[in-house]
């Protein structure tokens, strides 16, 4: 069964410095989406994507975050200038107009 | 605005007990309902969802009814195991594609043998 995979599985990075984090979709999904999830509390929209633009974004989502379709597999959200408040698991989800399908998560770690 | 609210936890329960797990919705139109499941240390896992009003969704055991009079979607299973020990979150859709889900504040179940 096709599934969401994200890498890396855990990253550590120092404040201030940029992160990369990396999705793959499942593959005939249109709908893409980064949710977070700070340890202990809800999970939390950030981003969703479609047709190569960004359909939705939270408040959360400043200009700090942007997110990539770079060649048409892999689905990235890159944080700028790293926050002690952005530590948590950041989660890439792809799905149909219908379901959002969820990849296992990156646990980012900001010291 | 749109939102879900569910059970306060930890809810412990013994294995073969009865689960009931709370959830109301509030939202404009007719939004899909969602139960993920979260393992510990792992991602969301789509347990079941409907889609329309008096939909039951199931999955392993496990049942919700979308009820658009109580605006609830309350998780059920009848015996519960030590295996469903896990974080499980109520989400909502508005059903406008490439929207946000809406997530509860997730129910902790802890399932003692």
């Amino acid at each position: 069964e096709p599934e969401v995979t994200q890498t890396p599985s855990h990253q550590v990075t120092q404040m201030g410095q940029e992160v990369i984090l990396r999705c793959v979709p499942i593959s005939n999904h249109l709908y893409f989406y980064w949710y977070r999830q700070i340890l202990g509390q809800k999970v939390e929209f950030l981003v969703s994507f479609y047709n190569n633009e960004i359909s939705e974004k939270s408040e959360i989502f400043d200009d700090q975050f942007s997110v990539e379709r770079p060649d048409g597999s892999n689905f990235t959200l890159k944080i700028r200038s790293t926050k002690l408040e952005d530590s948590a698991m950041y989660f890439c989800a792809s799905g149909t107009q219908e379901t959002q399908y969820f990849g296992p998560g990156t646990r980012l770690l900001v010291l | 605005g749109n939102s879900v609210t569910q059970m306060e936890g930890p809810v412990t329960l013994s294995e073969e007990a009865f689960l009931t797990i709370n959830c109301t919705y509030t939202a404009t139109g007719y939004p899909s309902l969602f139960w993920y499941v979260q393992y510990p240390g792992e991602g969301l896992q789509l347990l079941l969802k409907a889609t329309k009003a008096d939909d039951k969704g199931s999955n392993k055991g496990f049942e919700a009814t979308y009820r658009k009079e109580t605006t609830s979607f309350h998780l059920e299973k009848g015996s519960v195991q030590v295996s469903d020990s896990a974080v499980y979150f109520c989400a909502l859709d508005t059903n406008q594609a490439g929207t946000a889900l809406i997530f509860g504040k997730g129910t902790t179940l802890s399932v003692s043998s």
